[in-house]
């Protein structure tokens, strides 16, 4: 299976917002609400920032904010803030009954 | 809180079969519905799900490593394990175990053991 397709790198100035992309097909983000975003500090394991395409866990600032439309999710982070500086990954549930992440993101607070 | 621990050897010769183990505390694994899986990523590479399970056995494989991976389930023990077998040194990587979420989530990960393959 084939990774979800994320843009290598995205940049933005404290404050500011910025919005993630990430491509799949309709097997599997186009055919399921099932879409997670995960950010990841350098040496650090993936910490969950939001699943079922928008749902926040307890603890997550609103900052952060997810979304899909057709075969695209998309992370959106407001207010940008030095700490956000990570990478990032999504995952979709699949038609084949597995699990495919994306290529990752590279967030830099300029 | 729920908390999960990888462990097992941090080096395996190439071919050979490379085996981990993630301890769970803080809850039952048997609880809920729940699946538990295992995630690697190579060395400044992305996230490739492993496979996962369910306190009944039940496993989900990914197809590009299907024929190679076995996972398994001790619920007496509250652990899961993973073997990979015909181990390269592609195989190479950080690898996490996680609790997966009724929409497929993965929360929370374990801290990540590196397993290097090399003679």
């Amino acid at each position: 299976q084939s990774a979800l397709t994320q843009p290598a790198s995205v940049s933005g100035s404290p404050g500011q917002s910025i919005t993630i992309s990430c491509t799949g097909t309709s097997s599997d983000i186009g055919s399921y609400n099932y879409v997670s975003w995960y950010q990841q500090h350098p040496g650090k394991a993936p910490k969950l920032l939001i699943y079922a395409v928008s749902d926040r866990p307890s603890g997550v600032p609103d900052r952060f904010s997810g979304s899909k439309s057709g075969n695209t999710a998309s992370l959106s982070i407001s207010g940008l803030q030095a700490e956000d500086e990570a990478d990032y990954y999504c995952s979709s549930y699949t038609s084949q009954i597995t699990q495919v992440f994306g290529s990752g993101t590279k967030v830099t607070v300029l | 809180q729920l908390q999960l621990q990888e462990s097992g050897s941090g080096l395996v010769n190439p071919s050979q079969t490379l085996s981990l183990t993630c301890g769970v505390s803080g809850d039952s694994i048997s609880s809920g519905t729940y699946s538990w899986a295992w995630i690697r990523q190579p060395p400044g590479k992305g996230l490739e799900w492993i496979g996962d399970i369910y306190h009944s056995g039940t496993t989900y494989n990914n197809p590009s490593l299907k024929s190679r991976v076995t996972i398994s389930v001790d619920t007496s023990k509250n652990q899961f394990s993973l073997r990979l077998t015909s181990v390269t040194a592609a195989d190479t990587a950080v690898y996490y175990c996680a609790r997966g979420g009724p929409t497929g989530e993965f929360d929370p990960w374990g801290q990540g053991t590196l397993v290097a393959v090399s003679s």
